[in-house]
C-alpha cells in the first residue's frame, strides 16, 4: 500500500500551539484527513482538505497542505489537556481506499 | 446521528478457536471496512467490501475472512485465531462521500 508517515510522540504545553506533520506518497490522492482518537475509543474525524487546496481554518484547527512535497500539517492553536489524543493522517485515493499514518501521541502538559 | 456499532470492546479468545466480530452500521453504507490498530504501525485494512457479498483483500487479509451477507453488517472472521492476532479491530464505512465513520473498536486478546 502507499506510506502515510507521522512521528509517533509530540509533547508541548497547555496554550502552546501544537504542529504534527505527515508525509504521504499517493500522488492520486484526492482527499486528506486528521482523525482523533481518544483511549479506549474509535477514531473521529477532525477535519480534511480537498487535494487541490493548500489551506483550510476550523476554529483552533488550520490545515496546511504542500501537494508538491506531499506534506500534510494540523496545527492546533491554544491546545488544551483535552487535546491529548492519538492524531492519525490519511488520505482516500480515487479507488475508496484510505491510508493512515501510525499516529502520533500528543501529550499536553498543564 | 450516524452510528458504527461492534459487537464486543473486549474479547479473551484462547489459540486455534474461531472468532467472530460483528459491525453493524445504520448509515446505509455501500463500503465497509476492517482494520487493526497496532502501536506504532497505525492502522492497516485487513478486508472491505463495497456491497453485499462483495468484498475485496486489503493489505493484511493473511488468516481472516470476510461475511457480508446484508448491507448493514460486515463480519470479520479468524479462522482459527493465533496470539499474533492480538489487536485492536476498528470496523468503518462509508458512501461515496468523503469520510469513514468509525466504530469504537475490539480489543482482541489471544492467549
Amino acid at each position: 500500500g502507499e506510506d502515510v508517515e507521522q512521528s509517533l510522540f509530540l509533547s508541548v504545553r497547555e496554550g502552546d500551539s501544537s504542529v504534527i506533520n505527515c508525509t504521504y506518497t499517493d500522488s492520486s490522492s484526492t482527499y486528506l484527513y486528521w482523525y482523533k482518537q481518544e483511549p479506549g475509543a474509535g477514531l473521529q474525524l477532525l477535519t480534511y482538505i480537498f487535494s487541490n487546496m493548500d489551506m483550510k481554518q476550523d476554529q483552533r484547527l488550520t490545515v496546511l497542505l504542500n501537494k508538491k512535497d506531499k506534506h500534510l500539517s494540523l496545527r492546533i492553536a491554544d491546545t488544551q489537556t483535552g487535546d491529548s489524543a492519538i492524531y492519525f493522517c490519511a488520505e482516500k485515493n480515487n479507488f475508496n481506499k484510505f491510508y493512515f499514518g501510525s499516529g502520533t501521541k500528543l501529550n499536553v502538559k498543564p | 446521528d450516524v452510528k458504527v456499532t461492534q459487537s464486543s470492546r473486549y474479547l479473551v479468545k484462547r489459540t486455534g478457536e474461531k472468532v467472530f466480530l460483528e459491525c453493524v452500521q445504520d448509515m446505509d453504507h455501500e463500503n465497509m471496512f476492517w482494520y487493526r490498530q497496532d502501536p506504532g504501525l497505525g492502522l492497516r485494512l485487513i478486508y472491505f467490501s463495497y456491497d453485499v457479498k462483495m468484498k475485496e483483500k486489503g493489505d493484511i487479509p493473511e488468516g481472516y475472512s470476510v461475511s457480508r451477507e446484508k448491507k448493514e453488517r460486515f463480519s470479520l472472521i479468524l479462522e482459527s485465531a493465533s496470539t499474533n492476532q492480538t489487536s485492536m479491530y476498528l470496523c468503518a464505512s462509508n458512501s461515496r462521500g468523503y469520510e469513514q465513520y468509525f466504530g469504537p473498536g475490539t480489543r482482541l486478546t489471544v492467549t
